[in-house]
């Protein structure tokens, strides 16, 4: 079954303290996402990858790093957690020409940072 | 700098009903749009793609129209369901190489049954 899968789904951490959620598609999309969704505000992107070792920016990067190492991986690390970290975040992933392609979303995880 | 509205943010209609979801976006330099289901405590399930050159999209019982040049796109629901209760997403991706999609924040959908 082609899907993106994300792990863990729900995380409860405390502020400092070093995570990594991961993210895994089984399709060979060359792009992949991440998102964060907050009330009010809808989803922003944080990071995206065109491709293997080919990261970049999105909206709102700060506090999170990304590593794009085998295709099918798009991991998210938070090196120092804090609270307004707190969000659903989801990863997203397609096939080049995102004109034409559909974006493909995992279930999401759910973070909370105390 | 691209906006996505959604209005309004919560619609409950009774069964059977058809009804129609609004989005409009300010940056008609758009590459497709796509409306997606979000349900409490899921990810995101893509309903329909309209591309930039497209005019319309059927899936069903949906139906998207996209008019670009006015920055709008409608969501209809023929016949709704309770199943059909869900948080429904529109998203314009508009920054070709980023591949990024600016989404509204959502119509909350009730259907009473």
């Amino acid at each position: 079954e082609a899907q993106v899968t994300q792990n863990p789904r729900y995380l409860i951490t405390v502020t400092g303290k070093k995570l990594t959620v991961t993210c895994s598609q089984n399709m060979n999309h060359e792009y992949m996402s991440w998102y964060r969704q907050d009330p009010g505000l809808g989803l922003r992107q944080i990071y995206y990858s065109m491709n293997v070792e080919v990261t970049d920016k999105g909206d709102v990067p700060e506090g999170y790093k990304v590593s794009r190492k085998e295709k099918r991986n798009f991991p998210l690390i938070l090196e120092s957690p804090s609270p307004n970290q707190t969000s659903l975040y989801f990863c997203a992933s397609s096939l080049l020409l995102g004109q034409l392609y559909e974006q493909y979303f995992g279930p999401g995880t759910r973070l909370t940072v105390t | 700098k691209q906006e996505v509205t959604q209005i309004p943010a919560a619609l409950s209609v009774p069964e059977g009903e058809n009804l129609v979801l609004n989005c409009s976006f300010t940056d008609s330099a758009i590459y497709n749009l796509q409306w997606f289901r979000q349900d409490p405590g899921k990810g995101l399930t893509s309903l329909l793609l309209i591309q930039s050159s497209q005019r319309e999209q059927t899936s069903g019982r949906l139906n998207a129209s996209l008019d670009k040049s006015s920055g709008r796109s409608t969501l209809y629901i023929a016949a709704s369901q309770p199943g059909d209760s869900a948080t429904y997403l529109c998203a314009v991706c508009s920054n070709f190489g980023n591949e990024k999609l600016t989404f509204g924040t959502g119509t909350r959908l009730t259907i009473i049954p």
